[in-house]
């Protein structure tokens, strides 16, 4: 019962780009910014996108986030075996307090 | 470079409460807030609140208000988050977390803990 809605799984083969999508509303997504994290199993969550497409330093060109509405996206061109991960979507309510997605399991098949 | 370093794994019982402890190091103790996000095993993330190392003001998600404390000794840079009255689906790792921030501005949470695994077991 996440706040933000993901896919619960995503898959592609190396070298291929993969989507994966994030639903909110207007109290969140609609009106605030969106970030994305990577969790490798065992791991804390680490940021990978932030202000909807921005990335921190030292995360690959591969990885690229979009918003739209109420919706968010994140995408990753040239998959690579090490992406295999949790992928989580957040943004702020509207007490500027973050939510997130229930996370979506990229496998690389 | 930024560190949070948290306490170790916890095993308590129903009822009981426990108190997770995060050192923070690499940056002005008091410059950023303090947040804890907990994550049952294979479930999502869970924000729970606020700390002002500064202050010491909070903000706590609704569903932990009454149980949930966040305090902090800044003479050490460690902050302290204590959940009381504990039941079976507390059983979670729970993170401390602090903001990055882009010019000026708090942009997205960025620099995480390890973790503490607290599982709550009769």
């Amino acid at each position: 019962q996440s706040v933000l809605t993901q896919p619960p799984s995503a898959s592609g083969t190396p070298g291929q780009r993969v989507t994966i999508s994030c639903s909110g509303s207007s109290s969140n997504i609609g009106s605030n910014t969106v970030n994305w994290y990577q969790q490798l199993p065992g791991t804390a969550p680490k940021l990978l996108i932030y202000s909807n497409n921005q990335r921190p330093s030292g995360v690959p060109d591969r990885f690229s986030g979009s918003k739209s509405g109420t919706s968010a996206s994140l995408a990753i061109s040239g998959l690579q075996s090490e992406d295999e991960a949790d992928y989580y979507c957040a943004a702020w309510d509207d007490s500027l307090n973050p939510v997130f997605g229930g996370g979506t399991k990229l496998t690389v098949l | 470079q930024v560190q949070l370093v948290q306490s170790g794994a916890e095993v308590k019982k129903p009822g009981a409460s426990v108190k997770v402890s995060c050192k923070a190091s690499g940056y002005t103790f008091t410059s950023y807030d303090i947040n804890w996000v907990r994550q049952a095993t294979g479930q999502g993330l869970e924000w729970m609140g606020w700390m002002n190392p500064n202050s010491g003001n909070t903000g706590y998600a609704q569903k932990f208000q009454g149980r949930v404390t966040m305090t902090r000794n800044t003479s050490i840079s460690t902050a302290y988050m204590e959940l009381s009255s504990l039941r079976s689906e507390d059983t979670a790792v729970y993170y401390c977390a602090r903001g990055l921030r882009v010019r000026g501005v708090i942009k997205a949470i960025g620099y995480w803990g390890q973790g503490t695994l607290v599982t709550v077991s009769s």
